[in-house]
């Protein structure tokens, strides 16, 4: 069973500051089936990037996601106010355990 | 405009049973598989069942396995999840969410319905 390990679970930063989530699988996996979500709290979760660095429909482009094998990222670029929420990623039918980016 | 509707949520007793739905509109449901996707309050997302569009494949999370059943109906555009045996773990917002190229990818994501499992 795939196990995939977002760091870092807390990311402090200010508006317009570059954000880097990592997403690292305890195997090798297809980068295909590699996606991000963002959620905001009371909503659902929303696709941002699907086989790993393609953006889903409507996604800003400072959203890009990058990586193969065992490791991958989700950038943003620069950071809007709206941005601040818990991101995930998922491999298939695995999440990872969620990256909160905060307001510093 | 895609839109995914969940319903049947409520507070059940443990050991009690829940029949959740799911309206799909805006697209041709009989083409899409789907998903059942979970959050316990405060928790992260957990992948809870699929079913292929023509209901050919299903699959459950180990957690749920013999206990919850995933279907479909393609002329009336739903998705249902029967959830037997339920126990207080079991307790999260319970969304459905559209396959995308099917991968338990979800595209769309309905608002959520929410499930309590408590005495």
């Amino acid at each position: 069973e795939i196990v995939l390990t977002q760091s870092p679970g807390t990311l402090s930063l200010s508006p317009g500051e570059r954000a880097t989530l990592s997403c690292r699988a305890s195997q090798s996996v297809s980068s295909s089936y590699l996606a991000w979500y963002q959620q905001k709290p009371g909503q659902a979760p929303r696709l941002l990037i699907y086989g790993a660095s393609s953006r889903a429909t409507g996604i800003p482009d400072r959203f890009s996601g990058s990586g193969s094998g065992t490791d991958f990222t989700l950038t943003i670029s620069r950071l809007e106010p709206e941005d601040f929420a818990v991101y995930y990623c998922q491999q298939g039918r695995t999440f990872g355990q969620g990256t909160k980016v905060e307001i510093k | 405009e895609v839109q995914l509707v969940e319903s049947g949520g409520g507070l059940v007793k443990p050991g009690g049973s829940l029949r959740l739905s799911c309206a799909a509109s805006g697209f041709t449901f009989s083409s899409y598989s789907m998903n059942w996707v979970r959050q316990a309050p405060g928790k992260g997302l957990e992948w809870v069942s699929s079913i292929s569009s023509s209901s050919s494949y299903i699959y459950y999370a180990d957690s749920v396995k013999g206990r919850f059943t995933i279907s479909r109906d393609n002329a009336k555009n739903s998705l249902y999840l029967q959830m037997n045996s339920l126990r207080a773990e079991d307790t999260a917002v319970y969304y459905c969410a559209r396959d995308f190229g099917g991968a338990a990818i979800g595209d769309y994501w309905g608002q959520g319905t929410l499930v309590t499992v408590s005495s």
